[in-house]
């Protein structure tokens, strides 16, 4: 069974800071890995994403993402956070070699970014 | 407009009714799915398909129904609703891209 943890509830930062969100995964195969942001009463939309290659993916509105896969990290990752990056952001993972190509969620991390 | 749309966007309804939440996409893709977001649970998904009149269930089915009979409708139907079934509910499709999420309905059953 495949598997993401996002260990933090909430994440504080003040405007301008570095913004890092954690996340991890448990997947048989190799992991295709997701991240998206939701704002509220809004879907889910997608950030960026590690399928294969280099290991620093980077995504919208100045994300990247760096996939560990001795650590089974894919932590999100913005150099200088600005108060409109306050959302709800969610890891996924799916495997490669998943039935039905099924994408499971962490249980996600809100992001505060205090001007 | 492209995209995918979900209505209701609000919906109360009562212990023990039936009630459909409905999902349209117009990309075509093949892919859909159902998920309920609820705090604590993160997303966990109900009910996805593959395709027109192929559907499978996710990781929390009981008590909800789906059909796919036109590849851009996947309606989501709760037989008998229960107060544990209030919750978000999103609706997904995707082929070889990321998922693409619509806007969700809000199901409160009293």
């Amino acid at each position: 069974a495949q598997s993401v943890a996002q260990p933090e509830d909430q994440v504080n930062v003040a405007e301008g800071n570095p913004l890092t969100v954690k996340c991890t995964y448990s997947v048989s195969g190799n992991p295709y890995l997701f991240w998206y942001v939701q704002y509220p009463n809004r879907g889910l939309q997608f950030l960026l994403k590690y399928i294969t290659g280099d290991n620093l993916v980077k995504g919208s509105y100045g994300f990247e993402a760096e996939f560990n896969k001795s650590q089974t990290s894919f932590h999100l990752k913005k150099p200088s956070a600005l108060v409109s990056d306050s959302a709800l952001y969610f890891c996924a993972v799916r495997s490669n070699k998943a039935a039905g190509n099924k994408l499971t969620f962490g249980g996600g991390t809100r992001v505060l970014v205090k001007p | 407009d492209a995209g995918i749309t979900q209505s209701p966007r609000y919906k109360i309804t009562e212990t023990g009714r039936q009630v459909t939440l409905m999902c349209h996409q117009t990309w075509s893709h093949s892919y859909m799915f159902w998920y309920r977001q609820d705090l604590g649970h993160g997303l966990r998904l109900i009910y996805y398909s593959a395709a027109a009149d192929i559907t499978d269930k996710g990781e929390v089915p009981d008590g909800y129904v789906v059909s796919r009979s036109k590849t851009e409708n996947f309606p989501l139907t709760l037989e008998s609703a229960t107060r544990s079934q209030t919750s978000v509910y999103f609706c997904a499709s995707r082929d070889n891209s990321p998922l693409h999420f619509g806007n969700g309905t809000r199901l409160t059953v009293t």
